[in-house]
């Protein structure tokens, strides 16, 4: 079966970069996602990565992805108050235990911004 | 607004008892997926809808139902209401089915407490 795996929690101070880090267990997995939470909302969908990619960059945000070592990235640079939130690390896989087309999700990272 | 439209947002019911919650996907999706999220299960995928069939089964109690309406409507079921039913239910949407990346869209979700 599929597992994804993250830390629980991240403390950053504000305009210092932070790193989410995330690992997945299911090699044949096709699409990894980041989404984000803030307080009493949904998930926001952030960015995303196909897996025959190693990088991908979007404004202040750089995913990594180490196809053999199954590790996912996410990188926010210059974080910012608002960027404060749950993040999510996804993924899509032949044998998706979210279902024929769902994601798999890890239970998220609290990412806390210190002044 | 993501486009995806719960209700209610907020329920309180008793033990034993039964509620329906509603989903609105977005314009044009065709895929209805309902998650669970708990402070120790993180989410949990329940159910997928397409286009008025179910399409893939997760983590749905028995005592969970639900279903997809012609007009692309879902409502989840919850009977014989527990405790630990407490949570967080999201509806999420996506247009496509089958390869590619497959972005879900999230509603805010349906707080549910069972006193």
């Amino acid at each position: 079966g599929e597992d994804v795996e993250q830390s629980l929690f991240l403390s950053v101070r504000e305009g210092d970069s932070s790193v989410i880090n995330c690992t997945y267990t299911d090699s044949s997995s096709t699409y990894l996602y980041w989404y984000k939470q803030e307080p009493g909302a949904g998930l926001q969908l952030l960015t995303y990565i196909f897996s025959n990619m190693d990088m991908k960059q979007d404004q202040r945000l750089t995913v990594l992805l180490n196809k053999k070592d199954k590790h996912l990235s996410l990188r926010i640079a210059d974080t910012q108050t608002g960027d404060s939130a749950i993040y999510f690390c996804a993924e899509r896989s032949r044998s998706s235990g979210g279902g024929a087309d769902g994601l798999t999700f890890g239970k998220g990272t609290h990412l806390i911004i210190q002044p | 607004d993501s486009g995806v439209t719960q209700t209610p947002k907020h329920l309180i019911t008793a033990t034993g008892q039964r509620v329906t919650l509603r989903c609105s996907p977005r314009s044009g999706d065709l895929s209805v997926y309902w998650y669970q999220q708990s402070l120790d299960q993180g989410l949990q995928f329940l159910i997928q809808y397409y286009n008025g069939e179910e399409r893939a089964k997760g983590n749905i109690l028995e005592r969970f139902s639900a279903q997809q309406f012609p007009d692309l409507h879902s409502e989840l079921n919850l009977s014989s209401l527990e405790l630990g039913d407490s949570a967080l239910y999201f509806c999420a949407s996506s247009a496509r089915t089958g390869g590619g990346a497959n972005v879900l869209t999230f509603g805010a979700g349906s707080r549910l407490t069972v006193l």
